[in-house]
């Protein structure tokens, strides 16, 4: 069973409007939430995290979201560009000794 | 060279065929890791090493076998394996086990058993 969905598997945005990602976990007790991106042939990088006690965590051109009673986070990418094209998984982190659990992913395509 | 470096890139083999994957960090880092990526999956964490510890086998059959000889280098040997497990085979480092959340991930070994 997933603890952490990413139910979209793609989707397309136009250069410079906002591009939202969604994510959404089963387990209450996760501390850390991030998003990592993937290029092709590239491993994963690490993009932007956010704690449980906070909402929001900007770093710039990305914002990244945490409803805690809803179990769900996003990531906004305002304005999109060419460059954010690439796969972007959601994971989540109890902290510690704790594993990272990813997503199966959404691909993102930025239309020029 | 910075970053982790996985080799090789691709990697085609039998069943029958022995053969290993290599990862280098050269981050100073003191956590490593194996992760498994099949096509439409999430990442599935194999092995994790601490100093040269092995900490965690996250159930991975015995056809995988790692191997870490000092904190810059992971090994992971194949033997006997199946068509199944076929898939990108992602290392990982982290400055330790603590600070984990934060990854730094090889470009990966796309791997095809025939």
């Amino acid at each position: 069973d997933q603890q952490v969905k990413q139910n979209s598997p793609s989707l397309s945005v136009q250069e410079g409007r906002i591009s939202i990602l969604n994510c959404d976990y089963t387990n209450s007790m996760f501390d850390y939430f991030l998003w990592y991106k993937k290029y092709p042939a590239e491993g994963p990088t690490f993009l932007i995290s956010i704690s449980s006690i906070k909402d929001k965590n900007e770093d710039g051109r990305f914002t990244v979201f945490l409803n805690k009673s809803a179990k769900h986070l996003s990531l906004h990418i305002v304005p999109s560009q060419p460059g954010d094209s690439a796969v972007y998984f959601c994971a989540v982190y109890s902290g510690g000794y704790q594993k990272v659990t990813f997503g199966i992913g959404t691909k993102l395509q930025v239309i020029p | 060279e910075t970053g982790v470096t996985q080799t090789p890139r691709h990697l085609v083999m039998g069943m029958t065929n022995k053969k290993s994957l290599k990862c280098e960090q050269h981050l100073g880092h003191n956590a490593m890791y194996w992760y498994k990526q099949s096509a439409k999956k999430p990442l599935e964490l194999m092995f994790v090493y601490s100093l040269e510890e092995r900490v965690e086998n996250n159930s991975v059959p015995s056809r995988f076998s790692p191997e870490c000889p000092n904190s810059s280098h992971l090994f992971l040997h194949l033997h006997t394996l199946q068509p199944e497990d076929s898939a990108l085979y992602l290392c990982a480092s982290s400055q330790d086990l603590l600070a984990n959340e934060k990854l730094f991930f090889g470009s990966g070994t796309q791997l095809s058993v025939l």
